[in-house]
């Protein structure tokens, strides 16, 4: 099964500052690439998601996210980031199975 | 559209005794449904997923089983719980195998 490492356990940030959180896996091969968020006190839901195509993915709120093929990389990034984006972010591999890393807590200041 | 609910939200079980959480998805048909647990710091573990009913696959050896007895309910159990089984309980859904996942509200289980 695959190791998925998430780079940072825990980011602080000020409002309109950029985010990028890193995520590496280990092995390569077919894998689908998620990110997903859990804000506050709900469900854990879908970013964004890379099946295949063009590896630099947009998913919701105005994330987006790179692949790498040859650096197994899987990075999250936002330009400017709102209050709102205070939540845990994982990322999750899926080669026969959903492998998840271990999260980024994402705390935005006002 | 699809929901998943699960329950209990919270469940505080003494050691030795049995366990069982319920998941239960609406709106679709034929899912693929995982059980996961979430540890502190650890990122999701998977512990089951089922293609259909009374197909279970266990990803890792543990005092905990799981059931699928109809199409859209998908049960966990323990005839014994341990104090390591405490965490939090995830259940989730896809409509493919490798597709996105949608996940429920868990269950925090507090073994004492």
């Amino acid at each position: 099964a695959q190791s998925v490492s998430q780079h940072n356990h825990h980011v602080i940030l000020s409002e309109a500052a950029s985010l990028e959180l890193g995520c590496n896996y280990s092995y390569g091969g077919t894998v689908n690439l998620f990110w997903y968020v859990q804000y506050p006190g709900q469900h854990l839901q879908l970013l964004l998601k890379y099946f295949s195509g063009d590896p630099l993915v947009k998913g919701i709120k105005g994330f987006e996210a790179e692949f790498i093929k040859s650096k197994f990389s899987f990075n999250l990034r936002k330009p400017s980031v709102q209050w709102s984006d205070t939540a845990e972010y994982f990322c999750a591999v899926h080669d026969y199975k959903l492998s998840f890393g271990a999260g980024t807590t994402v705390t935005v200041r006002a | 559209s699809q929901t998943i609910h699960q329950w209990p939200a919270t469940l505080v079980q003494p050691v030795g005794s049995p366990l069982s959480l319920e998941c239960t998805v609406e709106g679709t048909s034929n899912p693929n449904l995982y059980w996961y647990r979430q540890a502190a710091g650890r990122g999701l573990q998977l512990l089951f997923y089922s293609v259909g009913i009374g197909q279970i696959s266990s990803e890792v050896p543990q005092n905990l089983s799981a059931s699928r007895p109809q199409d859209r309910q998908f049960i966990l159990s323990s005839k014994k719980l341990l104090l390591s089984d405490s965490g939090f309980y995830l259940c989730a859904w896809s409509v493919l195998p490798g597709g996105e996942q949608y996940f429920g509200p868990g269950t925090r289980l507090t073994v004492t």
